[in-house]
């Protein structure tokens, strides 16, 4: 059975704290996405990564940076969290290429105060 | 402008009915069309990728039209498993675009 991991189902961070989120997928799959999902906006890419230590910008990359050190672990960091980056945050991971389906984590509802 | 636009609903119908929704992109250039289904408070879930000729998956029937730039997915006998939304997806390069999503209830 296919899984995606992420470290928390639900974060609070003050302003300007660095926040890591991290996803885990056990299926040895090349692509690894990061989105977040908010309310009449829907699922906007933040960064993907077709390999280990390659990251490409997605849609809303300002703010965030990734890391792939592993092929199994995708890392989604903020550097000084900000109020506007309070959302639900999806990791997904996928076969190469773009054709095939994107199996998603729970999610993290990160909250910024 | 949005890359993906669909109606968000909610589409509320009854047992059995059958429901169709579309789902129009922006950019001609785009390379791969999804309907995925998020369930309340879960992740979204693959339900279909759907080809220029247009394809079937038992109740479900997904098409495109590539000259008006939309996508559909016809349900037919609904069950109440099938509440849910749907979320049109499009490939474009290395991007992936989903669109805001349709509310589906189906009613006893």
């Amino acid at each position: 059975d296919v899984k995606v991991t992420q470290s928390s189902r639900y974060l609070v961070k003050r302003t300007g704290e660095k926040v890591f989120l991290e996803c885990v997928q056990d299926m040895d799959h090349e692509n690894m996405f990061w989105y977040r999902q908010d309310p009449g906006l829907g699922l906007r890419l933040i960064y993907f990564s077709y390999d280990v230590k390659m990251k490409e910008k997605g849609d809303i990359p300002e703010g965030y940076s990734v890391s792939r050190e592993k092929k199994e672990r995708f890392s989604l960091i903020l550097e000084s969290a900000s109020t506007n980056q309070t959302s639900m945050y999806l990791c997904a991971s996928s076969l190469p290429g773009g054709d095939y389906e994107q199996y998603f984590g729970p999610g993290t509802r990160l909250t910024v105060t | 402008r949005k890359e993906v636009e669909q109606d968000p609903g909610p589409f509320n119908v009854p047992e059995g009915a059958t429901v169709a929704f579309n789902c129009t992109y922006s950019n001609s250039a785009s390379q791969s069309f999804f309907w995925y289904r998020q369930d309340c408070r879960k992740e979204p879930k693959l339900l279909m990728s759907v080809y220029s000729s247009g394809n079937e998956d038992g109740r479900f029937t997904a098409q495109l039209n590539r000259a008006s730039q939309y996508i559909s997915l016809l349900i037919r006998d609904s069950k109440l498993s099938d509440s849910a939304t749907y979320l049109c997806v499009v490939r474009l390069g290395n991007q992936f675009y989903f669109g805001t999503g349709t509310s589906l209830t189906v009613i006893p």
